[in-house]
């Protein structure tokens, strides 16, 4: 069985902290991995993509891949109000079809 | 930038009802697919679809789901007899290829089963 996990939260931070999603996945076969932000009632936004271990810098975001510990994590730099999300991980084992955590619903209090 | 668009935005039908779910792919995009996600749960993948065929399909996906791509442009999912565990909001999803890159999202329909 092939399990995405994210803590549910919610996570509050504070306008210009930084903000840390994590997400363990199940099966080491694991190719690809994706960080999604959905708002309330709209659709997955995908913000960034990672499939080498290490790090991924994107403007405010990281992504942080760790194979061996099947760990992924999203750091938002400098938050803001409108970071307030909730953020799906998403892990693909054929770059086709992608398992979806439960997602982490983060608010950035002003 | 391009877009997956999706019609209708909300749909409301009777039990037992035929729907069709309707997609239109960003146009260089090889790859379709539709997902569904019920109201405070995961979003679940349903079906794939390449080359005028299904590539992969979940449990979800039974005798009761259909996909078509008609013309070259729609993608569509046919329910046919909806349960009431069907209300959900569906979504399509298309990519350029099997890399790493991730899905473009459509705006999603809003099934209701009433």
């Amino acid at each position: 069985q092939k399990e995405v996990e994210q803590n549910s939260g919610p996570l509050s931070v504070p306008e210009g902290a930084i903000a840390s999603l994590n997400c363990t996945y199940s099966d080491r076969g694991s190719q690809s991995f994706f960080w999604y932000r959905q708002y309330s009632g709209k659709s997955p936004e995908l913000i960034m993509f990672i499939y080498s271990n290490g790090d991924k810098e994107d403007g405010r975001f990281t992504a942080q891949l760790n194979k061996a510990s099947q760990y992924v994590s999203l750091l938002i730099r400098d938050s803001q109000p409108s970071d307030s999300a909730t953020y799906l991980c998403a892990v693909s084992w054929t770059g086709n079809q992608f398992y979806f955590g439960t997602g982490t619903s983060l608010t950035v209090i002003p | 930038e391009p877009e997956v668009t999706q019609t209708p935005s909300h749909q409301v039908t009777q039990m037992g009802q035929e729907v069709i779910l309707r997609c239109v792919p960003i146009s260089n995009h090889l790859y379709f697919y539709w997902y569904r996600q019920i109201l405070g749960q995961k979003v679940e993948f349903l079906v794939s679809f390449y080359n005028n065929e299904i590539s992969e399909k979940s449990e979800i996906f039974d005798d009761q789901f259909s996909v078509e791509r008609p013309d070259g442009s729609n993608f569509t999912l046919k329910i046919r007899s909806t349960k009431l565990e069907d209300s959900a909001m569906y979504f399509c999803a298309s990519k350029i290829g099997l890399g790493g890159e991730g899905y473009t999202f459509g705006s999603g329909t809003r099934l209701t089963v009433v």
